[in-house]
């Protein structure tokens, strides 16, 4: 168990719709991760928080945001779904911004499908 | 610019024998390399990272990788592989840059590893 909780595990959706996605870090850890990953595009960086402030950004697009909270959970915001959106939103968070002493711990995901 | 090619989309094995994935690199500096290993409809989990303490670094599960400057590769091996190794894994680099638009790790494609009884 990673101690990443990520919720709902399955989500099933029409075209067009928004849904939030949540998740709840390691204990103790500042930064969260989220991922997409589809069959097409493997697994693709969206986004960083780092203490409640957005670090990176990667190909996140504009119909789906997110924020850290001040107890350090996270939400992605998924809007005007698409039937591409279909996939699995991976949460990781780790202790620091990153880097080798501060490796990734992922969540189960959340898998999203768009109909 | 950092980056990281897995050689192989799959690999198949019989259960037993050794595995090996490939995994090469580029990095305009000393990287921090990891693999991780996703079993179906489960997050990612750590392998094993380098840090340049070690250029032999044991991993979980049995799990060794050896990085190899002059090759610019760090390969996964196992000497003897089990049903249970079954998986999708990941070689991944640290990004130079935090940041960066590609977060502060970059992804491999990945190798699905196949064991056959």
């Amino acid at each position: 168990d990673s101690g990443v909780t990520q919720t709902p595990k399955h989500l099933i959706t029409a075209t067009g719709q928004r849904v939030t996605l949540r998740c709840s870090p390691r204990s103790g850890d500042l930064s969260v991760y989220w991922y997409q990953q589809s069959l097409d595009q493997g697994l693709q960086f969206l986004i960083q928080y780092y203490n409640g402030e957005e670090r990176a950004k990667g190909n996140i697009l504009e119909r789906f945001s997110a924020q850290q909270f001040p107890d350090l959970h996270s939400e992605l915001n998924l809007s005007s779904l698409e039937l591409g959106d279909s996939a699995l939103y991976f949460c990781a968070s780790s202790a620091r911004t990153g880097g080798s002493n501060s490796p990734l711990h992922f969540g189960n995901g959340t898998r999203l499908t768009v109909t | 610019a950092q980056s990281v090619t897995q050689l192989d989309s799959h690999v198949s094995v019989s259960e037993g024998t050794p595995v090996l994935l490939r995994c090469n690199y580029s990095s305009s500096y000393s990287p921090s390399l990891f693999w991780y290993v996703q079993h179906p409809n489960k997050g990612l989990q750590l392998l094993l990272k380098y840090t340049s303490a070690a250029t032999l670094v044991k991993g979980i599960n049995g799990f060794e990788a050896e990085f190899k400057k002059s090759e610019t590769s760090f390969h996964l091996t196992k000497p003897s592989a089990h049903m249970s190794d079954a998986a999708e894994y990941f070689c991944v680099v640290s990004s130079s840059s935090y940041g960066g638009s590609q977060g502060n790790l970059i992804f491999g494609k990945g190798t699905k590893l196949s064991v056959k009884p």
